[in-house]
């Protein structure tokens, strides 16, 4: 089966703190991708990033961080240093080769207060 | 380019009435698609194009039409609209020549209401 699981629903903290969204999917492809989505409160869907399954490194984008492991069947997602500028719902995906259909996990929406 | 666009950006229908949600773009994609995002669920896969005179059938097909007459313009069509409807729309396109896994371009989305 291929799915996306974004088992927390919603996440407030407290601005400056650190917060993880995880992502886990379930494929028996060994080439996929996966990618996350920010929707702010304005509605559009925003591309954050894209991930193949054979680049396993890190990846790091300012206050942004993703931490891909093939072995748990994970992408998470770390905004270091949290901003109210933040809160918005996060979603994760899934994508093959051959296909041009995305599988979405079902969000996460993150509350950063002030 | 002004990427991928949409129209209306917020209707109001009655039940069993018709309307055509309007999406283009102008980035030559050959792929395109249409979602809906409801609160807990997601985005779901309605109908995609791999190209124009080319439509398939995504996760959710039922009570909507599409065709795709050229590469810009991916129309989707309510023939008679039901309050499961009610839902946010969202066309996406992807660049002509991927093999898959590319990153989907979104339009800013419709958001339906079906009374």
């Amino acid at each position: 089966a291929q799915k996306v699981t974004q088992a927390q629903t919603e996440i407030s903290v407290v601005e400056k703190e650190d917060v993880t969204l995880d992502c886990v999917y379930e494929t028996r492809d060994t080439t996929y991708y996966l990618f996350w989505y920010k929707q702010p409160p304005s509605g559009e869907l925003v591309f954050l990033i894209r991930r193949n399954s054979f680049d396993e490194q890190n990846e790091i984008s300012g206050r942004y961080s993703w931490n891909f492991q093939k072995s748990t069947s994970s992408f998470n997602f770390t905004i270091t240093a949290s901003q109210v500028v933040d809160s918005a719902v996060y979603f994760c995906a899934l994508s093959y080769p051959g296909t041009y259909k995305y599988i979405f996990g079902t969000g996460t929406r993150l509350k950063v207060l002030a | 380019n002004a990427g991928v666009t949409q129209t209306p950006k917020f209707q109001v229908l009655k039940t069993g009435q018709s309307m055509t949600l309007q999406c283009a773009q102008d980035m030559n994609h050959e792929y395109m698609s249409w979602y809906r995002q409801d609160p807990g669920m997601g985005l779901r896969l309605i109908h995609y194009s791999v190209g124009a005179g080319i439509t398939d059938q995504g996760e959710v097909p039922n009570g909507y039409n599409v065709s795709r007459s050229t590469t810009e313009d991916f129309p989707l069509r309510l023939l008679s609209a039901a309050p499961s409807q009610t839902s946010v729309y969202f066309c996406a396109s992807i660049p002509r020549g991927g093999t898959g896994g590319e990153t989907q371009y979104f339009g800013p989305g419709t958001r339906l209401l079906v009374l």
